[in-house]
């Protein structure tokens, strides 16, 4: 099955500061790359998401790149402000978002 | 106001004692799913709806049941709960492409 390797586990950047999340995927056929966002005690919610037919997505201060040759994607936060800080969630699936593998979360501190 | 609900959101329960989740979600979604969160291992497909009367087995299936008998209810059935279930559970619902989760269920089988 699919495996989806995230990093860092931790990051901590200062405020206005970029950060990068960086992730990579095991089966060649996945086609669709989300980004899910969890709050402290909150449920994830979708932040951007990209599909295989697709280079690069922005919307504001992020985006997402997708590299299908080396099986990896990543997500870009410019400009980080202290409510961007929350736990990070890249996914991978073959078939749409109703079976998705997730990687293991990034823990992202914006700092003052 | 469109939402998917759990209920309940919070269980303290002993082993072997039957219990199940209810999800519930009123955006006539077709897709269903329920993750388990546990730390340092993200969040993980337990088991999965595509419409009613159609399920399939996640990534970590085992000891858990499901049922799809109405389009709005998923409700998530544990049989015989032991100890290494204790975790958090996340329902959530959608279409094609983006999902919506639940609030949660923190589980605790002693």
């Amino acid at each position: 099955g699919e495996n989806v390797e995230q990093h860092p586990s931790t990051l901590s950047v200062q405020e206005g500061d970029s950060a990068v999340i960086k992730c990579t995927y095991s089966d060649s056929a996945s086609n669709y790359f989300p980004w899910y966002k969890q709050e402290l005690g909150k449920r994830p919610q979708l932040i951007i998401d990209i599909r295989s037919n697709v280079g690069e997505k922005k919307d504001q201060r992020i985006a997402v790149t997708l590299n299908k040759t080396a099986k990896h994607f990543s997500l870009h936060i410019t400009e980080t402000q202290p409510e961007d800080s929350a736990v990070y969630f890249c996914a991978a699936s073959t078939g749409g978002g109703n079976k998705l593998t997730f990687g293991t979360g990034t823990q992202l501190k914006v700092e003052l | 106001e469109a939402q998917v609900t759990q209920n309940p959101r919070y269980l303290i329960t002993v082993t072997g004692k039957k219990l199940t989740v209810t999800c519930s979600q009123n955006m006539n979604h077709e897709y269903m799913s329920w993750y388990r969160q546990d730390p340092g291992l993200g969040l993980r497909q337990i088991y999965y709806s595509m419409n009613v009367e159609v399920t399939d087995k996640g990534d970590v299936p085992e000891g858990y049941k499901v049922s799809r008998k109405e389009k709005r209810n998923f409700p998530l059935i544990l049989e015989s709960p032991s100890p290494n279930q204790t975790s958090l559970y996340f329902c959530a619902s959608g279409g094609d492409y983006e999902q919506y989760f639940g609030p949660g269920t923190r589980l605790t089988v002693t």
